[in-house]
């Protein structure tokens, strides 16, 4: 079965501060979501990787994808407090649509 | 506004009512999905419509009874339902459950509350 782990689950930031979400997953999968959720919101996509190294940037996020190691990290430059949200990552099964999610990162960014 | 509507928003049910939550989808796709996020655990898939054509029931109880007449719209029956199953109940929408380049839009949910 396919599962998927997030870390940390809470992050407390300063703002202007770096930091790296993680998220590992169990099985074979070439394809990952990044999504973000405002509290009472529904889930606003961020990032599709859908490829062993790839990379994409928005703004102060951006995120990574390495297959063979099961690993993807989103990673925020200089946070500022509009980032303050729950970040969830999710992994496809291989021949559908079928995502698991990570249990969620919820991210503070303090002044 | 990700082109997925989901009606109610807020649902206050008691144990022995009868309520229907819905879903509807503008973005011509073809795959549609509802998902549990409650406190305590992941965002969990209950069921997924591909075509109209049920192809996942990840073991959810009979009490949660999914109805998609067309290919915009989903439906989730609920009945005699447990305190337990209070959460917030998303719909997704995605082009095809069997393409692999696509993602999927949600809804905003509705907080439903079983009392």
């Amino acid at each position: 079965e396919l599962k998927v782990e997030q870390n940390p689950l809470f992050l407390s930031m300063q703002e202007g501060k770096n930091y790296t979400i993680y998220c590992n997953y169990s099985t074979t999968s070439d394809r990952l979501y990044w999504y973000r959720q405002d509290p009472g919101k529904s889930l606003e996509s961020l990032f599709v990787l859908l490829s062993n190294g790839a990379v994409k940037q928005e703004g102060r996020l951006m995120a990574s994808l390495d297959t063979k190691a099961r690993l993807s990290t989103l990673h925020i430059t200089a946070a500022v407090h509009d980032l303050s949200a729950t970040y969830f990552c999710a992994v496809a099964y291989y021949n559908n649509n079928d995502m698991r999610f990570g249990a969620g990162t919820r991210l503070t960014v303090k002044p | 506004e990700t082109g997925v509507t989901q009606t109610p928003r807020h649902l206050v049910m008691g144990m022995t009512n009868k309520k229907s939550l819905k879903c509807e989808q503008h973005l011509g796709h073809n795959a549609m999905y509802w998902y549990k996020q409650s406190a305590k655990k992941p965002l969990e898939l209950m069921f997924v419509y591909n075509f109209k054509e049920q192809t996942e029931n990840n073991s959810v109880p009979s009490r949660f009874s999914p109805e998609c007449p067309n290919s915009s719209h989903l439906f989730l029956h609920l009945h005699t339902l447990q305190p337990e199953d209070s959460a917030l109940y998303l719909c997704a929408s995605s082009l095809n459950y069997r393409a692999t380049n696509t993602e999927a839009f949600f809804g905003q949910g509705t907080r439903l509350t079983v009392v």
